[in-house]
């Protein structure tokens, strides 16, 4: 089963507004990271927090991770239309024969409207 | 970039034959995985490699096999394609470098009919 599930599947905003996008994890982790689909294409790294950290911020971007609740957060701040595409959150157990695998979620379709 | 590539980037075949895909990677990197992408299952790892010859089993790993003889090329194959292998493959790297990151290829879609 998938170690990430991430909510809302779809998300539909203007643009300007910002977008939240949430993900919980079933198991303790090295680290939480996330990920960026545009249609068609290959996923592009966006931003890295790791299990001793809180809050990190990225450009427009800001992610939270709360290991107590096993969740994390993704906000994207005065979003554009190029904002639009899938975003995926993916974990990184612990443990030296994780050779650095990771489980992603189902991902969250964010939709910027001009 | 990570100069990775896929090939081939789009291929149909049909029930019962066996089909390769190649990911190619320009920076020598020692971490190597395949993914694939199914609507409503986010990715899911089938296969890795860390190091040549060193290969190990992932998530969906059943009708898939790898190879990895050299640290350039990583070569999954579907021994005899069935129509539930259709999806959209992902190769990606780890730069350890960088970090626990990975990079990905383009993607290869495969339609199994």
């Amino acid at each position: 089963s998938q170690q990430g599930e991430e909510d809302p599947q779809a998300l539909s905003i203007q643009e300007g507004e910002n977008a939240t996008m949430n993900c919980s994890y079933k198991t303790s982790i090295n680290n939480l990271q996330w990920y960026r689909q545009n249609s068609g294409r290959g996923l592009v790294h966006l931003i890295l927090i790791r299990s001793n950290e809180r809050e990190k911020h990225s450009g427009r971007l800001r992610v939270t991770l709360d290991t107590s609740k096993k969740s994390s957060s993704l906000l994207i701040t005065a979003s554009r239309a190029a904002d639009t595409a899938s975003y995926f959150c993916a974990t990184g157990l612990r443990g030296g024969t994780s050779y650095g695998k990771l489980t992603f979620g189902q991902g969250t379709i964010l939709t910027v409207h001009p | 970039d990570a100069g990775i590539t896929q090939s081939p980037r789009h291929k149909v075949t049909e029930t019962g034959t066996p089909v390769t895909l190649r990911c190619h990677q320009t920076e020598n990197h020692r971490y190597m995985y395949w993914y694939r992408q199914d609507p409503g299952h986010g990715l899911r790892l089938i296969h890795y490699s860390y190091g040549v010859k060193d290969t190990d089993k992932g998530e969906v790993s059943d009708g898939y096999s790898v190879s990895r003889s050299k640290t350039e090329d990583f070569l999954l194959t579907l021994e005899s394609a069935t129509s539930s292998q259709t999806s959209v493959y992902f190769c990606a790297i780890r730069d350890i470098a960088g970090g626990e990151t990975q990079y990905f290829g383009p993607g290869t879609r495969l339609l199994v009919l």
